[in-house]
């Protein structure tokens, strides 16, 4: 199976709340992030959480992990239509190389 | 502004020919990173560098070769031996001492 596991599609209304889900299969991973991607452009870092963490918040941006369960998640909070893109999870497997492992991304449509 | 600048954005390319696209940074990054993403795919790691005149194989290095003779620059040649080259192709750089990893803004290679 894939390293990274994530929905390929998701639908939200504009203003209400969207939450990606990611699952990774190595335990030693140490960062987890979040990428935007827009179309036909290169990959936005949103954001990231150490593995020790469970939790971080970052405006409207809300990062969930479960370690025990390899669960990552993204709450965009109040979400806009300019919010539509491609998200991806990437997790570093514990590398200190800087190398990541990207899931398949998840596509957010925004409806007004 | 400090960032890393992919060129050309589009390119097409004939079967048999050999083509290089370009990465340049200026984040004064000890790392480089060249992905390709596929449609409806994550990225998969084509080659990398950690410092100047050393480089490894990334998961699909097969029909592609790169240099680092500077710290700042990073080509990419994608040659006649990759079978299926038409692609989107992402640089990204990362300073060894810290977590976080930045992209260009890809370039797309077209065979025809």
């Amino acid at each position: 199976g894939e390293d990274v596991e994530q929905s390929l599609f998701l639908s939200v209304r504009e203003g209400d709340s969207s939450v990606i889900n990611c699952t990774y299969t190595d335990s030693s991973s140490t960062y987890l992030y979040w990428y935007k991607q827009e179309p036909g452009a290169g990959l936005q870092l949103l954001t990231y959480i150490f593995s020790n963490m469970d939790m971080k918040q970052d405006q409207r941006l809300t990062v969930l992990l479960n370690k025990k369960d390899k669960h990552l998640s993204l709450r965009i909070a109040d979400t806009q239509t300019g919010d539509s893109a491609i998200y991806f999870c990437a997790s570093d497997r514990g590398s200190t190389l800087g190398r990541l492992y990207f899931g398949r991304g998840t596509q957010l449509t925004v409806w007004p | 502004d400090g960032g890393i600048t992919q060129s050309p954005k589009y390119l097409f390319r004939k079967e048999g020919q050999n083509v290089t696209l370009s990465c340049e940074q200026n984040l004064n990054h000890d790392a480089m990173y060249w992905y390709r993403q596929d449609p409806g795919q994550g990225l998969r790691l084509i080659y990398y560098s950690q410092i100047v005149n050393d480089f490894q194989k990334g998961d699909i290095a097969e029909g592609y070769s790169v240099s680092r003779e500077k710290k700042e620059s990073f080509p990419l040649t994608v040659t006649s031996a990759q079978k299926n080259p038409t692609a989107f192709y992402l640089c990204a750089s990362h300073r060894s001492t810290g977590n976080t990893i930045y992209f260009g803004e890809g370039s797309w290679l077209t065979v025809v």
